[in-house]
């Protein structure tokens, strides 16, 4: 089980909007800055939002993120079948002494 | 532009040893702030942390794999080095090296991933 819970999967139609959340605790979401991943079918994870709302360069504001409390939020517009993929949120973990990464469980979007 | 690649054995024995070597390039590991992480992936499965290690040598590791886990630099050779001991076929999987940025809490650039089995 993952520290971070995000749904196994979400799915939307072409051009519709999709949210995708991750809640954690204090520990970790609660004190920290959370960022996203998106992972296509057989490659690399690759950022999409950093410092819990902050887009890389490259990335399209059609992404976006949002962090509330002990929990966060990817959300992405106008959906395009190439945005088909798994999604990870992640974060630093306090809750030990030497402290620790975490990821989410991953989400699969499917675009119907 | 930052690149990195993850290079070792593909396939290791139970019990075994396993080192991976992360080459970089387009940073350097002495730049206050920088880190590179270590990330491993199971078929079908998600992604586990497994270590960091930051500019100043400090070294953070997944609580649960610590005991398997040392992760060491070579700043002059760009490179990143995480060994596991103990080898045992759950530990098959991608494993990803990947660049953290000295602002911010992220990993922005990531290598394509060295897929390790471990098979007797």
């Amino acid at each position: 089980q993952s520290v971070l819970t995000q749904p196994p999967s979400v799915s939307a139609a072409p051009g519709q909007k999709v949210t995708i959340s991750c809640s954690g605790s204090s520990s970790n979401i609660g004190n920290n800055y959370v960022s996203w991943y998106q992972q296509l079918p057989g490659t690399a994870p690759k950022l999409l939002i950093y410092d819990n709302n902050k887009r890389p360069s490259g990335i399209p504001d059609r992404f976006s993120g949002s962090k509330s409390g002990t929990s966060a939020t990817l959300g992405i517009t106008g959906l395009q079948t190439g945005d088909e993929a798994d999604y990870y949120c992640g974060t630093w973990d306090s809750s030990l002494s030497a402290g620790s990464w975490v990821f989410g469980g991953g989400t699969k979007l499917t675009v119907l | 532009q930052i690149t990195l690649k993850e290079s070792g054995p593909t396939l290791v024995k139970p019990t075994q040893t396993l080192t991976l070597t992360c080459t970089f390039s387009g940073f350097s590991l002495s730049t206050s702030g920088v880190g590179v992480g270590w990330i491993r992936q199971p078929p079908g499965k998600a992604l586990e942390w497994l270590a960091l290690i930051y500019w100043n040598d400090d070294k953070r590791y997944s609580p649960s794999l610590k005991s398997r886990l040392t992760i060491t630099k070579d700043t002059s050779k760009n490179q990143v080095v995480l060994t596991m001991t103990n080898m045992d076929p759950v530990d098959t999987a991608t494993y990803y090296c990947a660049h953290r940025p000295p602002l911010g809490m992220s990993f922005d650039y990531w290598g394509q991933g060295t897929l390790v089995t471990v098979s007797s």
